[in-house]
């Protein structure tokens, strides 16, 4: 099955900074790959998704990159403010019923 | 439109008690998921249907977990008898359709005593 691998787990950034968080995934066959947002005792919420055919996509301050020959995929925040502050998941699924996420990076923005 | 919605937000159990948990999702949402997210870690899914039907679910551990969708609308998810490490957040999800957007529940937080 796909494993799906998050780094960094915590990062911290100034405001106004930019911030990158990168997943890997072991399943060439992927070919959807959404970002939650997950704030403190809430549920979490879609901000962006890619899909394979699909290199880059942009959404205002966020962007989502995808490399499907080095299995990677990333996302990166501009401009961060401190309501971005809270756990970001990535997952990757090739099926519909094998979704699989990442551990998960706690971003904190210091005003 | 209204959110998915679940029962009960908290729950405390003594291990090898029973617990079920209830899930409504967005009105029309064929797909219904539920994951386990045990604390600092991403959501695992357990099972995922298809109107009534169960698509997967290779990650249920069946022995003590069992889950049902009867009309296609609403799901319940039991555990019986629980164990220390069941304790997490058990998420639903919903979604029109496979690869569309999943739409969270609160979330039940389940604490084995």
């Amino acid at each position: 099955g796909e494993n799906v691998e998050q780094h960094p787990s915590t990062l911290s950034v100034q405001e106004g900074d930019s911030a990158v968080i990168k997943c890997t995934y072991s399943d060439s066959a992927s070919n959807y790959f959404p970002w939650y947002k997950q704030e403190l005792g809430k549920r979490p919420q879609l901000i962006i998704d890619i899909r394979s055919n699909v290199g880059e996509k942009k959404d205002q301050r966020i962007a989502v990159t995808l490399n499907k020959t080095a299995k990677h995929f990333s996302l990166h925040i501009t401009e961060t403010q401190p309501e971005d502050s809270a756990v970001y998941f990535c997952a990757a699924s090739e099926t519909p019923n094998d979704m699989r996420f990442g551990a998960g990076t706690r971003l904190t923005v210091k005003p | 439109e209204a959110g998915v919605a679940q029962s009960p937000r908290y729950k405390i159990i003594e291990k090898r008690q029973s617990v079920a948990f209830w899930c409504n999702p967005i009105s029309g949402h064929a797909t219904l998921y539920w994951y386990q997210q045990i604390l600092g870690q991403g959501p695992k899914l357990l099972i995922q249907f298809q109107n009534n039907g169960v698509v997967d679910d290779s990650q249920l551990p069946k022995d003590r977990f069992s889950a049902e969708r009867l009309k296609g609308v609403d799901s319940t998810l039991k555990i019986q008898p629980a164990k220390l490490e069941d304790s997490a957040v058990y998420l639903c999800a919903s979604s029109d359709r496979a690869y569309n957007e999943q739409f969270f529940g609160p979330g039940t937080r389940l604490t084995v005593l």
